[in-house]
Formats: C-alpha cells, sequence, structure tokens
C-alpha cells in the first residue's frame, strides 16, 4: 500500500465547474506538497502545508492531521487547470524523502 | 537563473553506455533532490544533498547510479552502463531551507532520457 494515496486517478470537467481532489496519506507523513505536472514535465509547486488551509487565487488547499487526509479544490475551472495533480508527503523520519501519489490527471472541457 | 535548469533536456543512449545529467539549482537553494519519473507514474526519490553533502541516497535503484554536487551548487547525476528500465523522466527539484516541508520545492524541467 503506497503511504500517499490520491482519487480520482482521472477527472473530467466542464469549464466553470468546482473541481475537489483528494488525498490520503500514513502514519509518518508530516506535511504535504501539492504539485502541478503539465504535459511534457514540468512541476510546480502549488501548495505545502502542514495544518489549516492554504489558497492561492482559484486554488484552495486543506489539510485535515486527525484523519490524515488532504483535499486540492479549484473553483471556476478553466481548460488551462487542465493537468496532472501530485500530492507528495514528506516523510516525518527522514525530513528529506518526499513519497508522491500516482497523481490525478486533470481535463477541463470548455 | 530564474528557475531551476536542467540539462540535456532529451538524451538517447545506447544499452551500456554512460549518460551524465546536470542540474542547475536556484542560486543559494540549500537542498537539492533528484527524482526519477516512469511514464505514467509519479516521481520517485533518488537522492538528496545539503549543500555539498550527500545526505540520502536510499533511493538510487543500484550501484550504477552516482549523483554528486562537489560545491553545493550544481549537481550531476551519473548513470553508468545504462540499461532500457533506467529509460525515465529524471528531475532535480531544490528548495531554500534544510528540509522539504519547511519550503516550497521548485522544480526543473527534467531530463527525458531513453535507453535503445
Amino acid at each position: 500500500k503506497n503511504e500517499v494515496e490520491q482519487s480520482p486517478q482521472n477527472l473530467t470537467a466542464q469549464e466553470g465547474e468546482f473541481i475537489t481532489i483528494n488525498c490520503s496519506y500514513s502514519v509518518g507523513i508530516s506535511a504535504l506538497h501539492w504539485l502541478q505536472q503539465h504535459p511534457g514535465g514540468g512541476i510546480v509547486s502549488l501548495f505545502m502545508l502542514s495544518s489549516g488551509k492554504k489558497k492561492h487565487g482559484r486554488l484552495i488547499a486543506t489539510i485535515n492531521i486527525q484523519e490524515k487526509h488532504s483535499s486540492l479544490h479549484i473553483t471556476a475551472s478553466h481548460p488551462r487547470d487542465s493537468a496532472v495533480y501530485i500530492c507528495a508527503g514528506v516523510q516525518e523520519t527522514s525530513g528529506s524523502r518526499l513519497t508522491f501519489g500516482e497523481g490525478t490527471q486533470l481535463t477541463v472541457n470548455p | 537563473g530564474a528557475g531551476v535548469s536542467q540539462s540535456p533536456r532529451y538524451k538517447v543512449a545506447k544499452r551500456g553506455q554512460d549518460v551524465a545529467l546536470r542540474c542547475d539549482p536556484i542560486s543559494g537553494h540549500v537542498s537539492l533532490f533528484w527524482y526519477q519519473q516512469a511514464l505514467g507514474q509519479g516521481p520517485e526519490f533518488l537522492t538528496y544533498f545539503q549543500n555539498e553533502a550527500q545526505l540520502d541516497k536510499s533511493g538510487l535503484p543500484s550501484d550504477r547510479f552516482f549523483a554528486e554536487r562537489p560545491e553545493g551548487s550544481v549537481s550531476t547525476l551519473k548513470i553508468q552502463r545504462t540499461q532500457q528500465e533506467d529509460s525515465a523522466v529524471y528531475l532535480c527539484a531544490s528548495s531554500l531551507a534544510y528540509a522539504p516541508r519547511r519550503s516550497p520545492l521548485h522544480f526543473g524541467n527534467g531530463t527525458r532520457l531513453t535507453v535503445t
């Protein structure tokens, strides 16, 4: 069982829809990164959080420490949001190693 | 530079050849990470540097893989006697802080290695 699991694997939405991507993680993960990967490989860091909620533009990330669960929300989705979204957990014991989820392929249709 | 730069962008190697992949992190970034991403999968950790010290190399898949960061800035990932299973995108990331829970990661665009 992977230490970081994402759902759904694939998500198709219509422009304007509210989108939620979920990430569950195991004991030993102390913080989470949400990343966006566009075709061609470039990865952009969206959020890093260990508690609470962060917002940047139309993106919102939340984390529930007790439930070991994090969500990434996109409001008023747009075709340019189409990408792979990855959550990655920081291992408490390692301090350096990130464990990546398998990613969610998001497609937003106009 | 403005971001993390990796070169070459694409590399095709014949099985058995040695390859060297370069990463230029953001100036002043303490931490540098190498990841391997196979097609359709999430990245897998390879190794981590804090300045010039390689603190974690537990993700390197075999002794054919070697990484260095001799002056605490530019890093090179070397793969000796390449095999087909080495075909992947190799990603480099850097961060300002000493641990990835302390500051955001900045990724390069990766080097796509194809071993024929």
